[in-house]
């Protein structure tokens, strides 16, 4: 069965660091979404991506997170300088289309980021 | 903006009782609404959704109903199974097709 794949499972840094994830879709999705889960919370949206192209960036930390799809099939989310704050799961998720109606999210099983 | 509320947990069930998880909502339009559930050191996946008022979703003895008028969409199980711990997520999708989800609730199932 096809699933999202994201690596690493784990990632421990120190804040000023540097950190990046990776996700690949399921083949053949076009959208991608990267989402932050605080510890106890629900999955907060951090960027859309349609193909290559961002669709919904608005609630990601521009100062320091990037995103990046470049051949429109898998993504790199980075953090750059990490803060404390920043300790959570990142999850990818991806779907078939996300314009003209719902098509469901799959996730993949996510990233525990941890700062120290 | 959208929001979704759900009930706090954790809620703690014995073998073959009756599960409800509160899930209620605030959106404009008329949203799509899902529940999700996340299995220890899994991604999410999608247990049920309904796209229009008074629909039902349903999946693995699992069943909800999308109430317009009380702006709910209730979870609930006749007889929860050990296998059913898991955290569970009340979600809706605007118009725009982003998800919005509520903070989780927690189901331990006991022996």
């Amino acid at each position: 069965e096809a699933e999202v794949a994201q690596s690493p499972r784990y990632k421990i840094t120190e804040k000023s660091q540097a950190v990046a994830f990776w996700c690949d879709p399921i083949s053949g999705h076009a959208t991608l979404y990267w989402y932050r889960q605080i510890l106890g919370q629900g999955p907060e949206l951090l960027v859309q991506f349609q193909d290559e192209s961002v669709v919904d960036d608005s609630q990601l930390p521009k100062d320091r997170f990037s995103a990046e799809r470049l051949k429109g099939v898998d993504s790199t989310l980075k953090i750059q300088p990490a803060e404390l704050g920043d300790s959570a799961m990142y999850l990818c998720a991806s779907s078939l289309v996300g314009k003209s109606s719902y098509n469901e999210q799959f996730f993949g099983p996510g990233t525990r980021l941890t700062v120290l | 903006g959208d929001s979704v509320t759900q009930m706090e947990g954790p809620v703690t069930l014995s073998e073959e009782a009756f599960l409800t998880i509160n899930c209620t909502y605030t959106a404009t339009g008329y949203p799509s609404l899902f529940w999700y559930v996340q299995y220890p050191g899994e991604g999410l996946q999608l247990l049920l959704k309904a796209t229009k008022a008074d629909d039902k979703g349903s999946n693995k003895g699992f069943e909800a109903t999308y109430r317009k008028e009380t702006t709910s969409f209730h979870l609930e199980k006749g007889s929860v199974q050990v296998s059913d711990s898991a955290v569970y997520f009340c979600a809706l999708s605007d118009i725009a097709h982003m998800l919005t989800f509520g903070g989780g609730t927690r189901l331990m199932v006991k022996p």
